[in-house]
């Protein structure tokens, strides 16, 4: 079993509002992932929990706020986000085998208005 | 110089053709390299992973690696109409052991035509 789930599926959000996005895995996996991907680029990196801490912050503004509560979690808050950060955002976790293979979500498909 | 290229495409193959999806890496030291495929407005599915010089079949996908040339490929055989998506090139650098950070390539492409 590799399913990563999110949620919700679509967000449409004002510019002051306060939204959460939902990851969970129950896959024993430790180390979890949030990109952001635009139409037609591939997926940029933004923060990566391992063993539910924070071990990579890709220089992403303020206005985004992850969280990890447990291992199977993650969470990732927005506020006052502006129409350019309308994107796909996508959640992954990765396995500890040899070949640190990382599975994606669904994503969610946020809109800023 | 990208750290991870592909050609962007699109490429189109005929239903039934073999599909080549080529992709070169600057970071010698790589250790993991892996294809997703992503449909329009879908999230990337990982098709395979390969991380030993060589070829690695699973049904009609096989992963190319050649190390030296610093090349990893993808060959899609019997191409499907279904096949037709965006595929990434994907690779984790050898600084990369502990946070497993992936380096995308920026994708290709394939349209296959009935």
């Amino acid at each position: 079993d590799t399913e990563v789930t999110q949620t919700p599926k679509h967000l449409v959000m004002g510019m002051t509002n306060k939204k959460s996005l939902k990851c969970e895995q129950h896959m024993g996996h430790r180390a979890m992932y949030w990109y952001k991907q635009k139409a037609k680029k591939p997926p940029e990196l933004m923060f990566v929990y391992s063993y539910e801490k924070l071990s990579i912050n890709e220089s992403v503004p303020s206005r985004f706020s992850p969280e990890c509560p447990n291992s199977s979690l993650l969470n990732l808050h927005l506020h006052a986000l502006q129409p350019e950060d309308s994107a796909l955002y996508l959640c992954a976790s990765r396995t500890q085998a040899r070949t640190d293979t990382q599975y994606f979500g669904p994503g969610t498909r946020l809109t800023v208005l | 110089q990208k750290e991870v290229e592909q050609n962007s495409g699109p490429l189109s193959v005929p239903e039934g053709a073999i599909a080549s999806l080529n992709c070169t890496y600057s970071d010698r030291g790589s250790q993991s390299f892996f294809w997703y495929r992503q449909y329009s407005g879908k999230s990337p599915e990982l098709i395979m992973f390969i991380y030993s010089n060589g070829d690695k079949e699973d049904g009609r996908f096989t992963a190319q690696l050649n190390k030296a040339s610093q090349y990893v490929s993808l060959l899609i055989r019997d191409s499907q109409p279904s096949d037709s998506a965006t595929y990434l090139c994907a690779v984790k650098g050898k600084g990369s052991s502990n946070t497993g950070k992936l380096i995308f390539g920026q994708g290709t492409t394939l349209q296959v035509k009935p």
